[in-house]
């Protein structure tokens, strides 16, 4: 079955650098654009990033664009997500999902489990 | 933007659930709908407005297009009860999410 498994997650001052990593399993995993979308503690859902299946088409939401870089390790079956300059605004849950299509349908089908960021001083 | 309504919807088990979402522009069918339990990542329940996901039970329907969008629940089952969200990938990647309704038990 589908697993994914993020980690990385933690407390971090802001300015300060995190990296986010998510494992895959369960299917084959460069067949498939990949996505992070977080959650602020009580609030909604916020669409953050997606990777092409070969990693070289990338994009982002406004509020992280800039900061944030999406990648993969399609040997290794990992995402990851590199935060620099964090803000407090960036606390959130955040979320590996798959996308259902290679071209990347923007919709998602499968979500991890999520990890924690919290950014304070 | 998407904008779902009601906030809150309270319902007994066995009732029927209609929960809408309307986008300030025509997003065609590209909407998505998300259930969410506590503690838990969402689950995607429909993609292109009408289609339902793997192991979704057939109770869920969602409709709709351009800029109105309906997610159906009928006869509520007890484990129902959760926030639902409304997704458009119409304009990506500007991805959207509405608000969320709150599902509760009457």
């Amino acid at each position: 079955q589908v697993q994914l498994v993020e980690s990385g997650g933690g407390v971090v001052q802001p300015g300060r650098s995190l990296r986010l990593s998510c494992a895959a399993s369960g299917f084959t995993f460069r067949t498939y654009a990949m996505h992070w979308v977080r959650q602020a503690p009580g609030k909604g859902l916020e669409w953050v990033a997606v990777i092409s299946t070969a990693g070289d088409d990338t994009h982002y939401a406004d509020s992280v664009k800039g900061r944030f870089t999406i990648s993969r390790d399609n040997s290794k079956n990992t995402l990851y997500l590199q935060m620099n300059s964090l803000r407090a605004e960036d606390t959130a849950v955040y979320y590996c999902a798959r996308d259902p299509s290679s071209a990347a349908a923007y919709y998602f089908e499968y979500w991890g489990q999520g990890t924690l960021v919290t950014v304070s001083p | 933007v998407l904008t779902q309504s009601p906030a809150t919807l309270s319902l007994s088990p066995g009732e029927s659930a209609t929960l809408s979402c309307r986008a300030s522009q025509n997003v065609r069918t590209y909407v998505a709908w998300y259930q969410q339990k506590p503690g838990q990542a969402p689950r995607l329940l429909i993609s292109g407005a009408s289609k339902r996901a793997a192991g979704i039970p057939a109770r869920f329907s969602g409709s709709g297009s351009g800029t109105d969008f309906t997610l159906t629940i009928s006869s509520l089952e007890p484990e129902d009860f959760a926030v639902y969200y409304c997704q458009q990938r119409s304009d990506w990647p500007r991805i959207t999410f509405g608000q969320g309704t709150r599902l509760e038990i009457k």
